[in-house]
């Protein structure tokens, strides 16, 4: 079956603009992960959904980031007023259950030019 | 808070040569711990994992063992091969439901015939 696919896989965008990212989880799975990848860095956990309870925001940086589920499909990751710090690789996940291993996406490289 | 640090890389060895790579944590309660690889161009895929202290997680020819005592999960191969070069990535979950995880900064390895 299909793996955990995200859309765009690169963006550049210029300073100050929004953006949208997307990912498709894999079919059947109720957890599903959005994390960050700098250059250079490890991964840092932005937000998580599961099902439909209250996702846990914890990780995301600033109130410019947002992120939405519809049920246990496609989730969107926004960042407003985008900066130049904001470049990274997004990379989302998606599980069974929280206690499930993860599946990882290709990722979308957001370059803030 | 939980947190995951491995050894600076890039770590450079020959064929057939041993690899340990260090990876230290800190956590509350009983994380379970993960090694994540990513291959050059490709997603980030679970390499192996251990889930209570004393378990030893295996793949691939590479294992890891879980010591509580000493809060480490180093991962360790007999004899690595070119195509092991990748980063590879050390990681927690922790106690809480979220079953976020928790990344290291990552480790380049590079394997030369």
């Amino acid at each position: 079956g299909a793996g955990v696919s995200q859309s765009p896989s690169n963006k550049v965008t210029e300073k100050g603009k929004d953006v949208e990212l997307r990912c498709d989880p894999i079919s059947g799975h109720t957890a599903l992960y959005w994390y960050r990848q700098r250059l250079g860095q490890g991964l840092e956990f932005l937000i998580y959904f599961q099902g439909n309870s209250a996702p846990d925001k914890s990780g995301l940086p600033s109130d410019r980031f947002s992120a939405e589920r519809t049920g246990e499909s496609v989730s969107t990751l926004t960042i407003q007023r985008t900066q130049q710090e904001d470049s990274a690789v997004y990379l989302c996940a998606s599980s069974l259950d929280a206690r499930s291993e993860q599946y990882f996406g290709p990722g979308t490289r957001l370059t803030v030019t | 808070g939980d947190s995951v640090t491995q050894m600076e890389g890039p770590v450079t060895l020959s064929e057939e040569a041993f690899l340990t790579i260090n990876c230290t944590y800190t956590a509350t309660g009983y994380p379970s711990l993960f090694w994540y690889v990513q291959y050059p161009g490709e997603g980030l895929q679970l390499l192996l994992k251990a889930t209570k202290a004393d378990d030893k997680g295996s793949n691939k020819g590479f294992e890891a063992t879980y010591r509580k005592e000493t809060t480490s999960f180093h991962l360790e191969k007999g004899s690595v091969q070119v195509s092991d070069s990748a980063v590879y990535f050390c990681a927690l979950r922790g106690s809480s439901n979220t079953g976020k995880l928790i990344f290291g900064q990552g480790t380049t390895l590079q394997v030369k015939p």
